[in-house]
């Protein structure tokens, strides 16, 4: 069974650009998350999805980051502009049940740099 | 303060040591999960566990729900098994809580 898949790996960008992350979740898994985890510290929630309808967005800057998953599959997060302080792993993760009660399966990460 | 406390921030061993990482927490729970990240960022999520004790290999990670804290032991550790550990916790809604993880160095 593939993974949850995530691209790029490795983003540096300057402040004030913008940036798109991509996610593909493991197939059937109905629940999407995109974590951010600065250096020296644990993921930290943006967004959850549940197919395709947002479920938490409490702890996204909606100021500045955005985030869909269309066709409840595939999910794009985007920082418009950057900030230094942006910079960090950001993680995806699915889970099979309904309600993401459990276990998540997280993809391998986007680095991103902010200079 | 975090909710999810995990000790010691950081631990050296050598090959062969016996390992054990602890994680507190401050209400109940309805789950546990002990994650492993290695370098490069990518997260594998090693157990999810409400009660009891779970075994996988030189792994075991246990909890007591009374005194709300759980324990991850490695045995006959292995210079492979260096990485961050990070436990996290499910509350009554979908939401993982992380703690800041454990940094584990295991030298030949």
């Amino acid at each position: 069974e593939a993974g949850v898949a995530q691209s790029p790996r490795y983003k540096i960008i300057e402040k004030r650009q913008s940036v798109a992350f991509w996610c593909n979740p493991i197939s059937g898994h109905a629940t999407l998350y995109w974590y951010q985890q600065i250096l020296g510290q644990g993921p930290k929630l943006l967004i959850q999805f549940q197919n395709n309808g947002v479920v938490d967005d409490s702890q996204l800057p909606k100021d500045r980051f955005s985030a869909e998953r269309l066709k409840g599959v595939d999910s794009t997060l985007k920082i418009q502009p950057a900030k230094l302080e942006d910079s960090a792993v950001y993680l995806c993760a699915s889970s099979l049940l309904r309600q993401g009660a459990g276990e998540q399966f997280f993809g391998p990460g986007t680095r991103l740099t902010v200079l | 303060k975090n909710e999810v406390e995990q000790s010691p921030q950081n631990l050296t061993a050598q090959e062969g040591e016996f390992i054990t990482i602890n994680c507190s927490y401050s209400v109940g729970i309805s789950a546990l999960h002990w994650l492993q990240q290695h370098p490069g960022g990518g997260i594998v999520s090693l157990f999810m566990l409400s009660s009891g004790k779970k075994k996988h290999g030189r792994l075991i990670a246990t909890i007591n729900i009374q005194e709300k804290h759980s324990s991850l032991h490695i045995t006959a550790s292995h210079p492979r098994d260096s990485a961050v550990y990070i436990c996290a916790v499910r509350y009554n809604t979908d939401k993982l809580i992380f703690g800041t993880g454990t940094r584990l160095q295991v030298f030949p």
